[in-house]
């Protein structure tokens, strides 16, 4: 089973707005990933989490942070967003050490900032 | 730095006819996995097939298969016996074998299956 979980699959948030984006894994993978995804354009790397700690920010702006509460849940809180902040947010894990590690993902929160 | 070039924005194929999506890469680094994932429209991003720098033998996955040409720094995808639900975006990324490293994407090709 190669499934990772996100909720919601849309959002509609104001710039004001206080909301987290939520991913889940079942597979006992110690890496999990947050990338950002505009429309017409590749993914691009926000965070990395390996073993439960973030070992790579991609210089991220503060207004996104990521947690993650153990192994299997990764939680991107959303504060003060800007409209050019909307975008596919993809969640993806991988197993974690291994020289072929491949890395799955979810299938997206589409997130709409106005 | 690691880069992904393809060239193919858009690609056409009839159902049954086999397809090829090209791929090449720059990187300075000795050991790298190349990867090709499938985006349809609902934004999942879906893993294909996986090659590594070292490996001797092109890999296959059913009907994907990998031309990978090291020399040239190329990866091509391979879609034999194309079937209309193959139509989607699909992606050439690359990463480092080492520790938790992040995947390069390319700009993608969008592959459309006319029946």
């Amino acid at each position: 089973d190669t499934e990772v979980t996100q909720t919601p699959k849309h959002l509609v948030m104001g710039m004001t707005n206080k909301k987290s984006l939520k991913c889940e894994q079942h597979m006992g993978h110690r890496a999990m990933y947050w990338y950002k995804q505009k429309a017409k354009k590749p993914p691009e790397l926000m965070f990395v989490y390996s073993y439960e700690k973030l070992s790579i920010n991609e210089s991220v702006p503060s207004r996104f942070s990521p947690e993650c509460p153990n192994s299997s849940l990764l939680n991107l809180h959303l504060h003060a967003l800007q409209p050019e902040d909307s975008a596919l947010y993809l969640c993806a894990s991988s197993q974690g050490g291994t020289e072929k590690e491949t890395q799955y993902f979810g299938p997206g929160t589409r997130l709409l900032v106005l | 730095a690691q880069k992904i070039t393809q060239t193919q924005p858009g690609m056409f194929v009839q159902e049954k006819e086999a397809v090829t999506l090209d791929c090449t890469y720059d990187t300075s680094d000795p050991s790298y996995g190349l990867f090709w994932y499938k985006q349809p429209s609902s934004g999942e991003m879906i893993f294909l097939i996986y090659q590594g720098s070292y490996d001797q033998q092109n890999a296959t996955e059913g009907r994907y298969s990998l031309n990978f040409q090291k020399a040239r720094k190329s990866a091509n995808l391979v879609i034999s016996a194309s079937q209309l639900g193959d139509s989607a975006m699909y992606f050439c990324a690359m990463r480092r074998n080492t520790g938790f490293q992040k995947l390069v994407f390319g700009t993608g090709t969008r592959l459309l299956v006319s029946p």
